[in-house]
C-alpha cells in the first residue's frame, strides 16, 4: 500500500472557524491532491499539487485554499467552515509518468 | 468536458457468479485513461484496474478485467468468481493522459453486494 496518511481521521468543528486537514505521504511521489467525497456526487477534485509550492484549482475550490511547503506534505485548509463543507475528504497521490492514484485513508469533517 | 455515467445504483450477485458493473464515458480528449476504484465500507479508495484508451487489449488484474468499448464509450468492469469480500462501491474514473491530467472525474459509483 502507498504510504499516505491523512489527519485528523475525524473532526466535528463549528461553522465560521477555520480547519486545516494535512496529508502525509512517504512514496516522494510528484503529484497531491485533494477530494472531497459526498453522496450523489463520487469525488470532486478540490485543488491539486504538482510540486513544491505548485498548485491549481479544481472543480470545487471555492471555499478552500491548499499549501505545500514541502514534497510530502499537502495541507487543505476552510478558512471558515460552512455546514456544505460537511463531507469526507481525501488526499490521494501519483507519480510522474504514472496515471493511477493511490488515495490515503480519508477524514469525515461535520461541521455544525 | 469529462463526464463518467455509472447507471447502477445498486446491484446484486450470487457468491461465484460473474458481474459486470456499467460505466459509460463522454470525453473531447484525443488521449485518456480509465481506472476503477474499490471502496469498501471501511472507506478507504483502493486502485484495481486501469485502461489506456489506446491500448490494443483491454486490461484484467486476476479476478478483474475492463470490458473496454471505445466506440461505444463504455469501460465495464467484470469481475469474475464474486466473493463475500466484493461487497464495496465501485467507481470508475478517467482522465486525460496529456495536458490537464490532473483532472480526474468519477462517476457517482454503484454498490455491490455479494450474496451466499
Amino acid at each position: 500500500d502507498a504510504g499516505i496518511t491523512q489527519s485528523p481521521r475525524h473532526k466535528v468543528t463549528e461553522t465560521g472557524t477555520p480547519v486545516t486537514l494535512r496529508c502525509h505521504q512517504t512514496e516522494n511521489h510528484r503529484y497531491m491532491y485533494w477530494y472531497r467525497q459526498d453522496p450523489g456526487h463520487g469525488l470532486r477534485l478540490i485543488h491539486y499539487s504538482y510540486g513544491v509550492k505548485d498548485t491549481d484549482k479544481g472543480e470545487v475550490s471555492d471555499g478552500y485554499s491548499v499549501s505545500r511547503s514541502k514534497t510530502e506534505d499537502f495541507l487543505l485548509t476552510l478558512e471558515s467552515a460552512t455546514s456544505s463543507q460537511t463531507s469526507v475528504y481525501f488526499c490521494a497521490i501519483s507519480e510522474s509518468g504514472r496515471i493511477e492514484q493511490y488515495f490515503g485513508p480519508g477524514t469525515r469533517l461535520t461541521v455544525t | 468536458a469529462q463526464k463518467i455515467t455509472q447507471t447502477q445504483p445498486g446491484m446484486f450477485v450470487q457468491e461465484k457468479e460473474a458481474v459486470t458493473l456499467d460505466c459509460t464515458y463522454d470525453t473531447s480528449d484525443p488521449s485518456y485513461g480509465l481506472f476503477w476504484y474499490k471502496q469498501p465500507s471501511s472507506g478507504e479508495m483502493i486502485f484495481l484496474i486501469y485502461q489506456g484508451s489506446y491500448d490494443q487489449q483491454n486490461a484484467t488484474e486476476g479476478r478483474y478485467s475492463l470490458n473496454f468499448q471505445k466506440a461505444r464509450k463504455s469501460a465495464n468492469l467484470v469481475i469474475s468468481a464474486s466473493q463475500l469480500g466484493d461487497s464495496a462501491m465501485y467507481f470508475c474514473a478517467m482522465r486525460p493522459v496529456s495536458g490537464g491530467y490532473q483532472k480526474v472525474t468519477f462517476g457517482t459509483g454503484t454498490k455491490l453486494q455479494v450474496i451466499p
